[in-house]
């Protein structure tokens, strides 16, 4: 039972030019909506995140959009850095428990 | 910045065998989290603790698992008797913040998670 998707498995970004990371989410219940970074071999690290009753959030060269009617979450990394080369988790706050994506690969292009 | 810290960082144990975990929460959090990655797999979630209980655990957490906060602050995950497919990065995160509460996620108030301890199963 996936309730959270990531569909892009991997995504590759010149650097300097917008990165664009999906998520879908099928529990309309859920509370709030976190997006994590996670390089290999560490632990994920918290990014950014967003209250299911807004749907925008900016911190800096990251954005997250939530449209509730379609379901949709999506992280926008502007200007692309080659750190910013890792993997992204979208996650979904559900009474106790976080849910994770399966993940998105980006890759950074020099 | 705070930080949760895991050990080991790598084990490998005999199927069979037992298994401690280890995690030191961020010293004024109150609520614990175990998630494990299978390789090429998604986070998921095993089990949260708070104020001395599990508060609630996923059908992955069955009676092989079990937690302990046995001192205050280390944060414990037991396997008893380990399988091949327990092989997996095991994850501690920490929060001061229940989820859903309606507090704002932000820096300074969300779930930490620690490096991970990677276990492998013969």
């Amino acid at each position: 039972d996936q309730q959270v998707k990531q569909n892009s498995p991997s995504l590759s970004v010149q650097e300097g030019r917008i990165s664009i990371l999906n998520c879908d989410y099928t529990n309309s219940m859920f509370d709030y909506f976190l997006w994590y970074k996670k390089y290999p071999a560490e632990g994920p690290t918290f990014l950014i995140s967003i209250s299911s009753i807004k749907d925008k959030n900016e911190d800096g060269r990251f954005t997250v959009f939530l449209n509730k009617s379609a379901k949709h979450l999506s992280l926008h990394i502007v200007p692309s850095q080659p750190g910013d080369s890792a993997v992204y988790f979208c996650a979904a706050i559900r009474d106790d428990k976080i849910i994770f994506g399966k993940g998105t690969r980006l890759h950074i292009l020099p | 910045e705070p930080e949760v810290t895991q050990t080991p960082s790598h084990q490998v144990t005999q199927m069979g065998q037992e298994v401690i975990l280890r995690c030191v929460p961020i010293s004024n959090h109150l609520y614990f989290y175990w998630y494990r990655q299978i390789l090429g797999q998604k986070v998921e979630f095993l089990v949260s603790f708070y104020n001395n209980e599990i508060s609630e655990k996923s059908e992955i957490f069955d009676d092989q698992f079990s937690v302990e906060r046995p001192d205050g602050s280390n944060f414990t995950l037991k396997i008893r008797s380990t399988k091949l497919e327990d092989s997996a990065m095991y994850f501690c995160a920490s929060s001061l913040l229940e989820p859903g509460t309606g507090q704002h996620y932000s820096s300074g108030n969300t779930i930490y998670f620690g490096e991970g301890s990677w276990l492998t199963v013969v």
